[in-house]
């Protein structure tokens, strides 16, 4: 079955620390990788994504994510955080044939960013 | 450059009133998405419009749940009769192709009393 997992549910990490969130997908074709962030009472907000090409995938404010096919994982990093990085981040992969905004979502890491 | 306008932003209904909830997407973009984000869980897929067509409802429940995107106006969801379990964030997406990627609101965040 199709089926995004982020293991994490919470990741407290220290202002300037590096930053990694797991997220592991079980799909059975090339699948369409992204993630996305959500900050408290607002939408989503597309970090990133991976159709094909580069397996390391650049986004916006800093991140970036790799495509590890023989693992089923496209982890998120970042290496250095900040403390306006706080907010619940989702992997997500698109599984609509010819449709890739149809998408099936982890359940979310919530980033708590210490002072 | 308006993003996606969900409204109302927060409503709250009565078991077995009727919710209507409006999306207007992005300008230029005729790809409309519902997904639903119950407590403590992910946002899971509803389902996919086009202008008049809906293209894939697979994740809509079988009864109460209607959607719609005409030639005209917002696309908007329908839930009748709702219950306390239709208590939830209800987000709309939008993509100017169906390229995945998805531009979303800000939700519409219904309480089932």
């Amino acid at each position: 079955a199709q089926s995004v997992t982020q293991p994490d549910i919470h990741i407290t990490v220290s202002e300037g620390a590096s930053l990694e969130l797991r997220c592991n997908y079980s799909y059975g074709a090339t699948p369409y990788l992204f993630w996305y962030v959500q900050s408290p009472g607002q939408g989503l907000q597309l970090l990133l994504k991976y159709f094909s090409g580069d397996t390391l995938v650049q986004g916006i404010k800093g991140f970036e994510a790799e495509f590890k096919r023989s693992q089923s994982s496209f982890n998120l990093r970042k290496p250095s955080v900040h403390w306006s990085d706080a907010a619940e981040y989702f992997c997500a992969v698109g599984i609509g044939a010819g449709n890739t905004g149809k998408l099936i979502f982890g359940q979310g890491t919530t980033l708590q960013v210490k002072p | 450059n308006a993003g996606v306008m969900q409204n109302p932003r927060h409503l709250v209904r009565r078991r077995g009133q009727e919710a209507r909830l409006r999306c207007s997407p992005m300008k230029g973009h005729s790809h409309v998405y519902w997904y639903r984000q119950l407590p403590e869980e992910g946002l899971k897929f509803m389902v996919y419009l086009q202008k008049e067509n809906i293209i894939d409802e697979s994740g809509m429940p079988k009864e109460r749940f209607s959607a719609e995107f005409p030639k005209e106006g917002p696309s908007i969801l329908r839930i009748q009769q709702v219950v306390r379990g239709d208590s939830a964030a209800y987000f709309c997406a939008s993509s100017p192709i169906s390229t995945g990627e998805l531009f979303f609101g800000e939700g519409s965040r219904l309480t089932v009393l």
